[in-house]
């Protein structure tokens, strides 16, 4: 599968600590995007990374991609209650203008 | 929702019985796809369309087909609703470029 694989699958945390996932894929990519999905609603953009950027940053997330291992990883600073969501990356190789998402991970804030 | 709207927002309907989901843009942009999603798969891709008439076929394309007659709808139909159809379908579009994708609020499909 081209899919991007996430880890974890699930993730619970107390609200202010920090929250890490990874996504680890096979393909060559264009870039490499991450969206937010909360329970019942239609997935949301967070951030992209091209694929001769090694790290970006937005707000209280930070992306980090590195090409050469095949990976990324989504970092959320000091969460939140309402950062409870599904995380997904997305692969976009360019050719095609198609997405491969991988499977989420599930993260869980505690108040 | 990026200007997306997607109807019904939920159907229950019989094994056997045609069903037409309907995604309508605002945004003019180029593309539109078609996702189900499921425990355990993540978002797989139905079909999509680059323009007006202009569709493809995505990873899981059996048994649904889609038109687009103008820019702003993109119809996916079941024929013949099977019950391994039932899922939440989102619609999707984007520009050209970066593949940043906008998605619509889903619809939740039941098939008894």
């Amino acid at each position: 599968s081209q899919q991007g694989e996430e880890d974890p699958q699930a993730l619970s945390i107390q609200e202010g600590e920090n929250a890490t996932m990874n996504c680890s894929y096979k393909t060559s990519i264009n870039n490499l995007q991450w969206y937010r999905q909360n329970s019942g609603r239609g997935l949301v953009h967070l951030i992209l990374i091209r694929s001769n950027e090694r790290e970006k940053h937005s707000g209280r997330l930070r992306v980090t991609l590195d090409t050469s291992k095949k990976s990324s990883s989504l970092l959320i600073t000091a969460s939140r209650a309402a950062d409870t969501a599904s995380y997904f990356c997305a692969l976009y190789g360019g050719a095609t203008n198609k997405l491969i998402f991988g499977t989420g991970t599930l993260l869980a804030v505690q108040p | 929702d990026a200007g997306i709207t997607q109807s019904p927002r939920h159907k229950v309907t019989e094994t056997g019985t045609p069903v037409t989901l309907r995604c309508h843009q605002t945004e003019n942009h180029r593309y539109m796809y078609w996702y189900r999603q499921d425990p355990g798969h993540g978002l797989r891709l139905i079909h999509y369309s680059y323009g007006v008439k202009d569709t493809d076929k995505g990873e899981v394309s059996d048994g649904y087909s889609v038109s687009r007659s103008k820019t702003e709808d993109f119809l996916l139909t079941l024929e013949s609703a099977t019950s391994s159809q039932t899922s939440v379908y989102f619609c999707a579009i984007s520009e050209l470029g970066t593949g940043e994708q906008y998605f619509g609020p889903g619809t939740r499909l039941t098939v008894t």
